[in-house]
C-alpha cells in the first residue's frame, strides 16, 4: 500500500527565505505524487503534480518540486517565501495507472512566514 | 480548472438530530466523488467514495449507518450524519477526480464545517 511521509509538522522561515517541505512516499508502482495547500477553512488547492514526465515539476505561486526514485523523495520547494505562502500543506500519493483512484495524503505541514 | 461546491460551509446541530451535506461539480460531470474527514490540525482521511447510481464504497472503520452517501446525479453527492453527536463535529471535504480522469487528480470542495452541540 501506498503512503506519504511528511517530515517536520511545522516549518517556519522569514520571508524572504528559501522554503522547503519534505515529503517522502512509499509505493509499490510508479506513482503520481501531488502537493496541494490549504488555507485556514478551506478546502484543497493543487500547487503540483508529479506524472512522470519530468522530474522538476514546476507549480502555480512559484513552488517547484523534485522527484528523486532513489531516494522516494519529493520536496517541496520556493525560492524566496512571500507571507501569502503561510498555510498548510500536503504532499499525497495516488496508484498510476487508475487501478484506484484514492490519494493518500501525508499528515501536513504547517508553514509559517515571519517578517 | 474544475469546480466544486459544497453546501453549506459550515452548520451547527444540536445533539440527535441528522445535518445534509452537499457536493456540486459545477461545470463537469463526476460519476465518482469522495468524503473526507479532517480534525484540527490532521490529515484528511478518506471515509468514503460515492458512485453515481450505485452504493458509496466506505473505508474501513467508517460506519455506513452513521454516514450516509447518495450519489443522486452526475452532478450532485450528499453526506448526511444522522444522529449526529458532538465527537462527529470535524471538517467535512468532497472531492471529485479531473475530467479528464489523467493521473488521478482530484479537484477537491471548500469543505464544510460541522460542530455538533
Amino acid at each position: 500500500a501506498q503512503s506519504v511521509t511528511q517530515l517536520g509538522s511545522h516549518v517556519s522561515v522569514s520571508e524572504g527565505a528559501l522554503v522547503l517541505l519534505r515529503c517522502n512516499y512509499s509505493s509499490s508502482v510508479p506513482p503520481y505524487l501531488f502537493w496541494y495547500v490549504q488555507y485556514p477553512n478551506q478546502g484543497l488547492q493543487l500547487l503540483l503534480k508529479y506524472t512522470s514526465a519530468a522530474t522538476l515539476v514546476k507549480g502555480i505561486n512559484g513552488f517547484e518540486a523534485e522527484f528523486k526514485k532513489s531516494e522516494t523523495s519529493f520536496h517541496l520547494t520556493k525560492p524566496s517565501a512571500h507571507m501569502s505562502d503561510a498555510a498548510e500543506y500536503f504532499c499525497a500519493v495516488s496508484e498510476y495507472g487508475g487501478g484506484s483512484e484514492k490519494l493518500v495524503f501525508g499528515k501536513g505541514t504547517k508553514l509559517t512566514v515571519n517578517p | 480548472g474544475a469546480v466544486v461546491s459544497q453546501h453549506p460551509s459550515w452548520v451547527i446541530c444540536k445533539s440527535g438530530t441528522s445535518v445534509k451535506i452537499e457536493c456540486r461539480s459545477l461545470d463537469f460531470q463526476a460519476t465518482t466523488m469522495f468524503w473526507y474527514r479532517q480534525f484540527p490540525k490532521q490529515s484528511l482521511m478518506l471515509m468514503a467514495t460515492s458512485n453515481e447510481g450505485s452504493k458509496a464504497t466506505y473505508e474501513q472503520g467508517v460506519e455506513k449507518d452513521k454516514f450516509l452517501i447518495n450519489h443522486a446525479s452526475l452532478t450532485l453527492s450528499t453526506l448526511t450524519v444522522t444522529s449526529a453527536h458532538p465527537e462527529d463535529s470535524s471538517f467535512y471535504i468532497c472531492s471529485a477526480p479531473s475530467p479528464a480522469r489523467t493521473y488521478n487528480e482530484q479537484f477537491f470542495g471548500p469543505g464544510t464545517r460541522l460542530t455538533v452541540l
